[in-house]
């Protein structure tokens, strides 16, 4: 079956620490990965994607992830967070039709 | 342009009255979608279309009906409201380049309260 697996619920980072936010998929054919940012009341905000070549990808706000086809996993990382990145991460994989992780909410403490 | 839109953003119904939600998209994708957002849960489709007058369903149609009349719109439906369809409710349109698909682009969201 296909699916997304955000194993944290809830993260906690102080500000300026570095930030590793993981997703583990299941997926029959070679995945497009996506990750979204959802701030409180708004809709979804594209950090990055992953379709095919490097598999490092930079995104937007100065995230990026890592595709390993090994493991699975399109991880997102930011080497020193802000207050401003405190939202709800979406991990997704998919084609035409995206299947979605539960989702990772982000605090950020001053 | 103004990207997605969605119509109304926030709305109560009772149980078992009915509501029509529009999405509109101005970027002439080919592909429109319909979420549902519930704590805990994500982000699961509702039902889909890969273009003018076609529909699919997705992971939870049940209670939903869509149309897609137009290219640049598509409506999502509720006959019969029931409480289980308290949710926010996102729309998002795509489409492709060449062979690979562009991402989704995400509505602000309707709030649908069924009490």
């Amino acid at each position: 079956a296909q699916s997304v697996t955000q194993p944290d619920i809830h993260i906690t980072v102080s500000e300026g620490a570095s930030l590793e936010l993981r997703c583990n998929y299941s997926y029959g054919a070679t995945p497009y990965l996506f990750w979204y940012v959802q701030s409180p009341g708004q809709g979804l905000q594209l950090l990055l994607k992953y379709f095919s070549g490097d598999t490092l990808v930079q995104g937007i706000k100065g995230f990026e992830a890592e595709f390993k086809r090994s493991q699975s996993s399109f991880n997102l990382r930011k080497p020193s967070v802000h207050w401003s990145d405190a939202a709800e991460y979406f991990c997704a994989v998919g084609a035409a039709k995206l299947i979605f992780g539960a989702g990772t909410r982000l605090a950020v403490h001053p | 342009n103004a990207g997605v839109t969605q119509t109304p953003k926030f709305r109560v119904l009772k149980t078992g009255q009915s509501m029509t939600l529009l999405c509109a998209q101005d970027m002439n994708h080919e592909y429109m979608y319909w979420y549902r957002q519930d704590p805990g849960m994500g982000l699961r489709l509702i039902h889909y279309s890969v273009g003018e007058g076609t529909t699919a369903k997705g992971e939870v149609p049940d209670g939903y009906n869509v149309s897609r009349l137009k290219k640049q719109n598509f409506l999502l439906g509720l006959e019969s409201a029931a409480p289980s369809q308290t949710s926010v409710y996102f729309c998002a349109s795509s489409s492709t380049s060449g062979s690979s698909l562009v991402e989704q682009y995400f509505g602000p969201g309707t709030r649908l309260t069924v009490t």
